[in-house]
């Protein structure tokens, strides 16, 4: 069964840093791209960023970009998210999820994780 | 910025169909997919490549695109199908795109 387990979330004051990871089990790792999608109290999902299965590309949403940072261990199944300069804006669930290929070329969102609340305040 | 655009509610009787649109520029060109999200819980696809259902998704449940708009049908519509619905693309200038998301609200 495949399985996603976020965690490192928490409180942070605005300007700090967390570093969020997710542990994989249940599938080879390293032949699957992932990614990050959050979701705001109350508010609709945000992808934020996506990582290939080899680490070599990173991708991120505007609204991130030069403050998180993603990667990934291949070595110990787990994907990481380093955000900095927080504001209350990235207050949200934040989800590790796998991109799932059919047909060679349709990727879709399959599994996510439960998730890891991070609350941004002072 | 490529964006999609989903009502936030929909309300429909048990028994009933509940149609959820998807509307985007050029949708027609891009594979869609939805997931569902019931309070509490992490999302689900439901359908991927505009109407493929994964395993353990009741045939109920169906998607299709016409024009600019992809819509996700849920035929007989039961208490159990009350969630969040959102579409979801991949483009190439916001890579992934999630639609704002729809309420479905059974009555």
């Amino acid at each position: 069964e495949v399985q996603l387990l976020e965690s490192g979330g928490g409180l942070v004051q605005p300007g700090g840093s967390l570093r969020l990871s997710c542990a994989a089990s249940g599938f080879t790792f390293s032949n699957y791209a992932m990614t990050w999608v959050r979701q705001a109290p109350g508010k609709g999902l945000e992808w934020v960023s996506a990582i290939s299965e080899s680490g070599s590309s990173t991708y991120y949403a505007d609204s991130v970009k030069g403050r998180f940072t993603i990667s990934r261990d291949n070595s110990k199944n787990t994907m990481f998210l380093q955000m900095s300069s927080l504001g209350v804006e990235d207050t949200a669930v934040y989800y590790c999820v796998k991109e799932t290929v059919v047909r060679g070329f349709i990727k879709y969102f399959d599994p996510w994780g439960q998730g890891t609340l991070v609350t941004v305040s002072s | 910025s490529y964006v999609l655009t989903q009502p936030p509610s929909v309300s429909v009787a048990p028994g009933e169909t509940a149609r959820i649109t998807c509307g985007g520029n050029n949708i027609g060109t891009k594979p869609v997919h939805w997931y569902q999200q019931k309070p509490g819980q992490a999302p689900v696809v439901v359908i991927y490549y505009d109407s493929d259902r994964p395993s353990g998704i009741p045939e109920r449940l169906s998607g299709s695109k016409s024009g600019n708009t992809a819509t996700l049908t849920i035929s007989r519509v039961e208490a159990g199908d009350e969630a969040d619905y959102s579409c979801q693309v991949w483009d190439s200038s916001s890579h992934w795109v999630f639609g704002g998301g729809t309420k479905l609200t059974v009555l």
